[in-house]
């Protein structure tokens, strides 16, 4: 079975520009959950989305949105991008949403913004 | 959500068995503690997670004591290839999926 997929892996954008990033969880799981990964720190919550309804949110400005689809693949945006977007924006996805289901994550996004 | 404290780093030498400890004084009656991996620019990789007593699987264990204030997630015999960085964390059961990661345990294998 194929695992998390994470589209494109690398990406460079200019402050002010606009991002959008994909994620594709594994067959079956229904919950898609978006962290950011900031160089030497551990990731952080932006988005948990369950049956295309959002059900968690992090300490992210309104900037960062989200939404998942009825094939339960997701989109992240972050607009009006900023240098400390720069990171590492990890997809999870897991069977019912739960925090104690195990997360699959994806091999990332790494976000590089000059 | 109960903090969770581990140690920065630690080293060991391959085939030795490595045990790493995470403190969490505040957690809840309803919490279960987890332990995830990363290697550099990947996802993290669940490894374990229990409630109380002692967990095993195929590659770890995890022990909780009875006042469950803090867990030892053991590697028995490491590899070169389980240098990685090690995640202890606490989730409320029956809520939606936050993870909050800390800052981790960074393993250094050596030969």
């Amino acid at each position: 079975d194929a695992g998390v997929t994470q589209s494109p892996t690398h990406l460079i954008k200019t402050r002010g520009q606009q991002v959008t990033l994909r994620c594709s969880p594994i067959s079956g799981h229904k919950s898609v959950s978006w962290y950011q990964q900031v160089l030497g720190q551990g990731p952080q919550f932006i988005f948990q989305y369950y049956e295309k309804e959002e059900r968690g949110r992090g300490n992210f400005p309104d900037r960062f949105s989200a939404r998942q689809f009825p094939n339960y693949s997701s989109e992240l945006n972050v607009n009006a991008l900023l240098l400390g977007d720069s990171a590492l924006y990890l997809c999870a996805s897991s069977l019912s949403g739960l925090s104690t289901d195990t997360q699959y994550f994806g091999p990332g996004t790494r976000l590089t913004v000059l | 959500l109960a903090k969770t404290t581990q140690p920065i780093s630690m080293d060991s030498y391959e085939g030795q068995e490595v045990n790493i400890t995470c403190s969490h004084n505040n957690i809840a009656t309803n919490d279960y503690i987890t332990w995830y991996q990363q290697f550099p620019s990947q996802g993290p990789r669940f490894i374990i997670q229990g409630y109380k007593t002692k967990v095993t699987n195929e590659v770890a264990s995890l022990f909780i004591p009875a006042d469950r204030k803090s867990s030892t997630l053991s590697l028995p015999r490491v590899s070169l290839s389980d240098t990685a960085v090690y995640y202890c964390l606490v989730a409320q059961t029956g809520t939606a999926s936050k993870l909050t990661f800390g800052t981790g345990t960074r393993l250094q294998v050596t030969l």
